[in-house]
């Protein structure tokens, strides 16, 4: 089974800071296989980032993802106030398998 | 648009069952598969299962293999989860999504979840 780690646990950033969240996986995954979700309390994930680069739809383009094989980033360019959040990684792939990473909360600093 | 639309929060007692129901809406309901995504407070998501409305295989994550079940109804596109034998530790938040499809070809289940439901919160207590 594919784990993925993602780091740091916390960010304390300010608005109009960039922010970077990683996500390593323990075994090489496939770019087409990487998705990002923000989450915010009360609320269910939002798909923002699916094949590790492309942003899904209504995503504003300071949400970038990029990575490949064990390692894989989510970049956050000038924070607004609503983008303080937590952010999880995820790999599916063949045999059904689905995993989440444990999460990044992204908070105001 | 599409929407899935889960049923309300549920309250059992340990040893119980419970049945969740997602109902969808806005898209071909054979066409994509839905997962169930369990969150308990305060922590981070965990899958528990697929289905493929469109005939209804199923696949589940290992943790809950032998306790959840997982159920289409083509006719009112809704999908249900039954979980068994709750513990105090499935206190949680249970998501359904939608997550890859099929075409008139073949099948795609891995995929991201682009749509998910609002959540059912299931508390178990005695």
């Amino acid at each position: 089974e594919v784990v993925l780690t993602q780091s740091p646990g916390t960010l304390s950033l300010s608005p109009g800071e960039g922010a970077t969240l990683s996500c390593r996986a323990s075994q090489s995954v496939s770019s087409s296989y990487i998705a990002w979700y923000q989450q915010k309390p009360g609320q269910p994930p939002r798909l923002l980032i699916y094949a590790a680069s492309s942003r899904a739809t209504g995503i504003p383009d300071r949400f970038r993802g990029s990575g490949s094989g064990t390692y894989f980033t989510l970049t956050i360019s000038r924070l607004e106030p609503e983008d303080f959040a937590v952010y999880y990684c995820q790999r599916f792939g063949s045999s059904f398998q689905y995993s989440f990473g444990q999460g990044t909360k992204l908070e105001i600093k | 648009q599409v929407q899935l639309v889960q049923s309300g929060a549920e309250v059992k007692k340990p040893g119980a069952s419970v049945r969740l129901s997602c109902k969808t809406s806005g898209y071909t309901f054979t066409t994509y598969y839905i997962h169930w995504v369990r969150q308990a407070p305060g922590q981070g998501l965990q899958w528990m299962g697929i289905i493929n409305p469109s005939g209804g295989s199923t696949n589940y994550a290992q943790n809950f293999q032998g306790r959840v079940t997982l159920t289409s109804d083509t006719s009112t596109t809704t999908v249900y989860m039954e979980l068994t034998s709750l513990r105090s530790d499935d206190t949680a938040v249970f998501y359904c999504a939608r997550g890859g499809y099929c075409s008139s070809t073949s099948c795609h289940p891995a995929d991201a979840f682009d749509f998910w439901g609002q959540g059912t919160l299931v508390t178990v207590s005695s």
